[in-house]
Formats: structure tokens, C-alpha cells, sequence
């Protein structure tokens, strides 16, 4: 069975500062992977994929994140945190033969201090 | 494009009532499914639909059903409200990309209160 964990509830990081929101994963065959983000009060915004080729991905408002197939993790990164990140992320993941089903993790809320 | 539009934002209900959920997308994409959003447990798929006249259960399908008629709308009926059912609903629509993936365009939301 598919699975995604999202190890953190909560991530503080300073404005400024790198920050990293962790994700690993499980799905029998190829995964696909997805981070989407969350404001409050508003629906999910897609914030970039990994299907195949590069490992290292990059997505909207500077995010990108790292496919390590053999730690099975697909963490976010940002090299230069904002207090506008501030947010719920979420980690997704289907497989090449169910490609339209997403698997959500529960979610980790970024907090960016000034 | 609208995108994906959900109907009501907010809604109470007493225990025992019943009601539907509106999805409608104006994308042409042929999957649509429904989440229910509760705190610490991320979304958990309720139902979906690969296309019309086409249904099936998610992770949480129990005091739900869907129909799907038409391409564009995919509404979620809750047969009998119990308190377990307060949470927030979303509606997802995707088309499947060139590399076969489906990227999910979600809805606003609705918060769903039952007392």
C-alpha cells in the first residue's frame, strides 16, 4: 500500500535562513511524487512534481526539492526563507498504475519568524 | 477558466440531515475526487471518478456517495450528518499530462459543521 510520512508537525526557521520540510515515501513500482502548500483558509496550491529525470526539482516561489530513490525521500528545500512561506505543506505520492489516486501526508506547518 | 468551484463555503447541519456538496470544474479534466481535510491527518480521498458515469471508494468512502453525470460536476451527498463528519471538503479535478501524471487543481473548500 501507498504511504507518505511527514515526520514534523511544525518547522521554525528564521527569515532568511535555509529551510527544509521532510517527506519519505512507500509505493510499490515508480513513485510520483507532489508538494503542495496550503494557506490559511485557502485550498491547495501545487508547488512542483518529481515523475522521472533530475532529481532535484524545482517549483513555484523559489521551492525545489531532492528525489533520493534509495532513502525513498522527496524533501522540500528553500535556500532563503520568507515569513510570506509561512504555511501548511503537504507531501504527496501516487504510482505509474494508479497515477490519478494522490496519497497525502498529514501535513507540516511552516513557521517563519522575522 | 473559474477552475474548480465548490458550493456552499460553510455549512451546519444537525445529526441526521442530509445534503450535497457541489464540484463543478470548467477544465475538461476527466478526474475529479473528493478529500475530507481534519487536523493532524492531512486529506484522505473519499471518492473519485476517472470519468463520467464512473465512480469508486477512496480511504473514506462510508456515509458518502458520488455521481458523476457529466464531465464537469461531481457532487458528494452525505445521506444522514453525524458529528465524525465535521471537517473540511475539497473537490480535485486533473488531466493527465504528458508525463502521464495528474497534477490536481483543487477547490476552496468547504467547512461542514454537524451538530
Amino acid at each position: 500500500a501507498q504511504s507518505v510520512a511527514q515526520p514534523e508537525d511544525q518547522v521554525n526557521v528564521a527569515e532568511g535562513n535555509p529551510l527544509t520540510v521532510k517527506c519519505t515515501y512507500s509505493v510499490s513500482g515508480n513513485p510520483y511524487l507532489f508538494w503542495y502548500v496550503q494557506y490559511p483558509n485557502r485550498g491547495l496550491q501545487f508547488l512542483l512534481k518529481y515523475i522521472t529525470g533530475d532529481n532535484l526539482v524545482k517549483g513555484s516561489y523559489g521551492f525545489e526539492a531532492e528525489f533520493n530513490k534509495s532513502q525513498t525521500s522527496f524533501h522540500l528545500k528553500k535556500p532563503s526563507a520568507l515569513v510570506s512561506d509561512s504555511a501548511l505543506y503537504f507531501c504527496a505520492v501516487s504510482s505509474m498504475d494508479s497515477s490519478y489516486k494522490l496519497i497525502f501526508g498529514s501535513g507540516t506547518r511552516l513557521l517563519v519568524r522575522p | 477558466n473559474a477552475g474548480v468551484t465548490q458550493t456552499p463555503k460553510f455549512q451546519v447541519l444537525k445529526t441526521g440531515q442530509s445534503m450535497t456538496l457541489q464540484c463543478a470544474q470548467d477544465m475538461n479534466h476527466e478526474y475529479m475526487s473528493w478529500y475530507r481535510q481534519d487536523p493532524g491527518m492531512g486529506l484522505r480521498l473519499i471518492h473519485y471518478s476517472v470519468g463520467a458515469g464512473i465512480t469508486d471508494q477512496g480511504e473514506v468512502p462510508n456515509g458518502y456517495n458520488v455521481s458523476r453525470s457529466t464531465t464537469e460536476d461531481f457532487p458528494l451527498r452525505l445521506l444522514s450528518a453525524a458529528p465524525s463528519q465535521t471537517s473540511v471538503y475539497f473537490c480535485a479535478s486533473s488531466g493527465r499530462d504528458r508525463n502521464l501524471s495528474y497534477e490536481q487543481y483543487f477547490g476552496p473548500g468547504t467547512r461542514l459543521t454537524v451538530t
